[in-house]
């Protein structure tokens, strides 16, 4: 079985503290993902990283930060947490496109608490 | 600009009923889409994955149609449960490689 872990279900935070979210996937994917999810507005595409090192911009980056230093670890980074980055990140992976299957598969979900 | 939608928000019905959730895209150039289920506080899972050149997919009581030309796909609950209780939501993935969701359907069976 597929399976994405997302280090921390559950963190409060202070205002401007940095805040580091971590996903590990353990099926060799290419592609890796980090969305926000907040009531009314669905799923949101922060970035996305297709190889390691390599990264692209999603719908709403700004005061995010990614990182990719192997294959199966994809970091969120808030540099400087505010009480509107409250909501829940979750992480996914796939295979790029192309190769067998492309579905994608989603971690547990990270509840963030800006305080 | 893709954008997909789903109707209805949100649905309730009793259990044994066939029900049908809707999903709509604007642009027909996509790589497949796939149907999500979500139980409240929790990450996604997946249902089903149609192939742009496929016209449906079918796992148990799930059957998910896809007519790329007019936008459309539509994900069939047979016999509901109210274990099927849950958010259903479906997302087109496009050349770019990357996911737009539509915004869910909230589903509640009742015994």
């Amino acid at each position: 079985d597929v399976k994405v872990t997302q280090s921390s279900r559950y963190l409060v935070k202070r205002t401007g503290e940095k805040v580091f979210l971590e996903c590990v996937q353990d099926m060799d994917h290419e592609n890796m993902f980090w969305y926000r999810q907040d009531p009314g507005l669905g799923l949101r595409l922060i970035y996305f990283s297709y190889d390691v090192k390599m990264k692209e911009k999603g719908d709403i980056p700004e005061g995010y930060s990614v990182s990719r230093e192997k294959k199966e670890r994809f970091s969120l980074i808030l540099e400087s947490a505010s009480t509107n980055q409250t909501s829940m990140y979750l992480c996914a992976s796939s295979f790029a496109l192309g190769l067998s299957g492309n579905t994608i598969y989603f971690g547990e979900g990270s509840w963030l608490t800006v305080v | 600009k893709q954008e997909v939608t789903q109707i209805p928000a949100a649905l309730s019905v009793p259990e044994g009923e066939n029900l049908v959730l809707n999903c709509s895209f604007t642009d027909s150039a996509i790589y497949n889409l796939q149907w999500f289920r979500q139980d409240p506080g929790k990450g996604l899972t997946s249902l089903l994955l149609i192939q742009s050149s496929q016209r449906e997919q079918t796992s148990g009581r799930l059957n998910a149609s896809l007519d790329k030309s007019s936008g459309r796909s539509t994900l069939y609950i047979a016999a509901s449960q109210p274990g099927d209780s849950a958010t259903y939501l479906c997302a087109v993935r496009d050349n770019t490689d990357k996911l737009i969701f539509g915004t869910g359907t909230r589903l509640q069976v009742f015994p």
